[in-house]
């Protein structure tokens, strides 16, 4: 698989539970980030974790990072309908340009 | 958080018609990145610009791809002569650094 694959692809849960999401990367980073996109629109920023982080919350949010399985997760809790969107997860290896390598993200529907 | 605005939000060109879109970030950054997403696959990275000159470029930007930041506030990536793969969301980015990337809300472009 490429760099920052999720699963899963696709993901229906009812309003109120929770979503979890989980990335997975194959070279060294500097950061992994979380990005949230609706249908047809811009990306929009969720939280970043650094490398020598494990944990880390935002809101209804949390993300883990597990670097020796180069993993991630993204956990919503108490899910809304206003959740249901792409979540993509990106990585930065710290290079000199910073650029972020996206996956293919999950696909979330919430059903009120 | 500053604002990436991405003008114009979409634009339908013919094949082999030249054409320039636009990112104007609110903020004064030094990253300036351009990122495309074809419909239904992953964000993939196209250049990025720091000092006022390329830093890093993928195997997607080649000699039709360019980008500018002729006034020191617009960035522009100008494709020359545009093919029916060409059709994309362009996103345009800066680097916040600490925070992560702050996107555009994109242009969509359609080659007819």
């Amino acid at each position: 698989s490429q760099q920052g694959e999720e699963d899963p692809q696709a993901l229906s849960i009812q309003e109120g539970e929770n979503a979890t999401m989980n990335c997975s990367y194959k070279t060294s980073i500097n950061n992994l980030q979380w990005y949230r996109q609706n249908s047809g629109r811009g990306l929009v920023h969720l939280i970043l974790i650094r490398s020598n982080e494990r944990e880390k919350h935002s809101g209804r949010l949390r993300v883990t990072l597990d670097t020796s399985k180069k993993s991630s997760s993204l956990l919503i809790t108490a899910s809304r309908a206003a959740d249901t969107a792409s979540y993509f997860c990106a990585t930065d290896k710290g290079d000199s340009s910073y650029k972020l390598i996206f996956g293919s993200g999950t696909r979330l529907l919430v059903r009120p | 958080e500053p604002e990436v605005t991405q003008t114009p939000s979409h634009q339908v060109t013919q094949m082999g018609q030249e054409v320039i879109l636009r990112c104007v970030p609110i903020s004064n950054h030094l990253y300036f990145y351009w990122y495309r997403q074809i419909l239904g696959q992953k964000v993939e990275f196209l250049v990025s610009f720091y000092n006022n000159e390329i830093s890093e470029k993928s195997e997607i930007f080649d000699d039709q791809f360019s980008v500018e930041r002729p006034d020191g506030s617009n960035f522009t990536l100008k494709i020359r002569s545009t093919k029916l793969e060409d059709s994309a969301m362009y996103f345009c980015a800066i680097s916040t650094g600490y925070y992560g990337y702050t996107f555009g809300s994109g242009t969509r472009l359609t080659v007819v």
